[in-house]
């Protein structure tokens, strides 16, 4: 098994361009979740999905867009690209609806937008 | 005030050293609560959960939780080297939809 699987590892981007962060998992778990995390602001969920075609937002969904089409993917689309989304972003899953047990997490997705 | 708080450190001990790495929540309705370790550049991995109130052990690590004080504890025997990463406290909040985390402790075992 793969885990959790984020591409690419590294992204540079200009303001306004938009670009779609991969996320695949091979675990059939049902819950999945996108993250940022920031120096001194810990990890902030963004949106999350319970299923195929459910999706919801989380802390902080401005300029994120997500889709949940197959169980295995879960791609995050940034509209137009600022500054202030430089970060590092982890996708998570979870057997469970219900995330009482915990995730697994991806090696993360590195975005820098100048 | 957020749900998690933890202090971000740093904390530096010596090879072999008990560590302590501690974390304080808010809502009285947390029953689940997690670790997390995370090395640098690396996704945080699970090192344990435990529910409710009590002690959880699973080799050099115990977890504690003591809902009375919203206080939940991370205690590391023999420390090693190869512990030094950033641990992160976290728990369920909403309806389980959603894990919070505390901001994380940098910890650093000098040889």
């Amino acid at each position: 098994n793969a885990g959790v699987t984020q591409t690419p590892k590294f992204q540079v981007l200009k303001t306004g361009q938009s670009m779609t962060l991969q996320c695949a998992q091979d675990m059939n778990h049902e819950y999945m979740s996108w993250y940022r995390q920031d120096p001194g602001m810990g990890l902030r969920l963004i949106h999350y999905s319970v299923g195929a075609g459910i999706t919801d937002q989380g802390e902080v969904p401005n300029g994120y867009n997500v889709s949940r089409s197959t169980t295995e993917d879960f791609p995050l689309r940034l509209l137009s690209a600022a500054p202030s989304q430089t970060s590092v972003y982890f996708c998570a899953s979870s057997y469970n609806r219900q995330v009482n047990y915990g995730y697994t997490f991806g090696s993360g997705t590195r975005l820098t937008v100048v | 005030q957020k749900e998690v708080e933890q202090d971000p450190g740093p904390l530096s001990v010596p090879e072999g050293a008990i560590v302590s790495l501690n974390c304080t929540y808010s809502n009285s309705a947390f029953q689940y609560f997690m670790w997390y370790r995370q090395y640098s550049r690396k996704g945080p991995e699970l090192l344990m959960y435990t529910y409710s109130s009590g002690n959880k052990e699973d080799g050099r690590f115990t977890a504690q939780v003591d809902k009375s004080s919203k206080y939940i504890s991370l205690f590391i025997r023999d420390s090693q080297p190869s512990d030094s990463a950033t641990y992160l406290c976290a728990s369920p909040s909403g309806s389980a939809r959603q894990l919070t985390f505390g901001s994380g402790t940098q910890l650093t075992v000098l040889p």
